[in-house]
C-alpha cells in the first residue's frame, strides 16, 4: 500500500519562506493534497496537484512534484504568524477512494 | 463557502457504551468518508460510503462499526460497544462527483469530533 512520509517539524521566521517535503511510495498516486490543521481545528484543504503536473502556484502557495523521486514540497511565501499548524501532504489513486496520509510537518513561525 | 459540519466537538463516554458522531457534509457532494486521528499519530482512513453503501472500508473498521446516512442531509457513525483505544478525533470529509474520468474532486473534511473513552 501506500505510504507517505514526511520532516516532523519546521521552524521559520516570519516573512522568510517555508518549504514542506514530502515523500510517497506509490508511483501510481495520481493526486496529491496538501491539508492544513490548526490547533483544535479541521483538517483544511489547501492546494492539490494531479500527477501530470510538475508546479501549481496558488497565491503564496507553490506545490512542486517531482515523480521520478515521488517527492512533493510546499512552498509557502512571506510566511506569516498566521501559518503556525501542522500541514499533511496526502495521495490518492485514481481507481481508488481513500487518502493516504502523512504523519504531518509542525510549522513553527517565529516573529 | 459551504462547510462539512460535525457534532458534538467533544464527546466523553465509558467504555463499552454506543455513541453515535455525526456529520452533515457538503449538500451537493455525493461521497462521504471517516477517518480517525488518534493522538500523536496519523490520520487514517475509516470507511467510505457512496450511493448508500459502503464502497472501502479499513481493517479498522470491524464489526463495532456502522455508518448511516438516514435522510438526506447527515451522515452517522456509530461505535457499538466503545473500547478505550476508540479514543480519538473523528474526521468526516465528503467530496463533489468527479468531472470526467480524469478528475478527483478533493475531499472536504469537517473539524472533527474528539472522542474520549474512560
Amino acid at each position: 500500500g501506500e505510504d507517505v512520509e514526511q520532516s516532523l517539524f519546521l521552524s521559520v521566521r516570519e516573512g522568510d519562506s517555508s518549504v514542506i517535503n514530502c515523500t510517497y511510495t506509490d508511483s501510481s498516486s495520481t493526486y496529491l493534497y496538501w491539508y492544513k490543521q490548526e490547533p483544535g481545528a479541521g483538517l483544511q484543504l489547501l492546494t492539490y496537484i494531479f500527477s501530470n503536473m510538475d508546479m501549481k502556484q496558488d497565491q503564496r502557495l507553490t506545490v512542486l512534484l517531482n515523480k521520478k523521486d515521488k517527492h512533493l514540497s510546499l512552498r509557502i511565501a512571506d510566511t506569516q504568524t498566521g501559518d503556525s499548524a501542522i500541514y499533511f501532504c496526502a495521495g490518492v489513486k485514481a481507481a481508488g477512494n481513500k487518502l493516504t496520509f502523512g504523519g504531518g510537518t509542525r510549522v513553527l513561525v517565529k516573529p | 463557502e459551504p462547510e462539512v459540519t460535525q457534532t458534538p466537538s467533544h464527546q466523553v463516554t465509558q467504555m463499552g457504551q454506543e455513541v453515535i458522531l455525526r456529520c452533515v457534509p457538503i449538500s451537493n457532494h455525493l461521497y462521504f468518508y471517516w477517518y480517525r486521528q488518534i493522538l500523536g499519530q496519523k490520520v487514517e482512513f475509516l470507511v467510505s460510503f457512496y450511493n448508500n453503501e459502503i464502497s472501502e472500508k479499513s481493517e479498522i473498521f470491524d464489526d463495532q462499526f456502522s455508518v448511516e446516512r438516514p435522510d438526506g442531509s447527515n451522515f452517522t457513525l456509530k461505535i457499538r460497544s466503545t473500547k478505550l483505544e476508540d479514543s480519538a478525533m473523528y474526521f468526516c470529509a465528503s467530496r463533489a462527483r468527479d468531472r470526467g474520468s480524469s478528475y478527483n474532486s478533493p475531499l472536504h473534511f469537517g473539524n472533527g469530533t474528539r472522542l474520549t473513552v474512560t
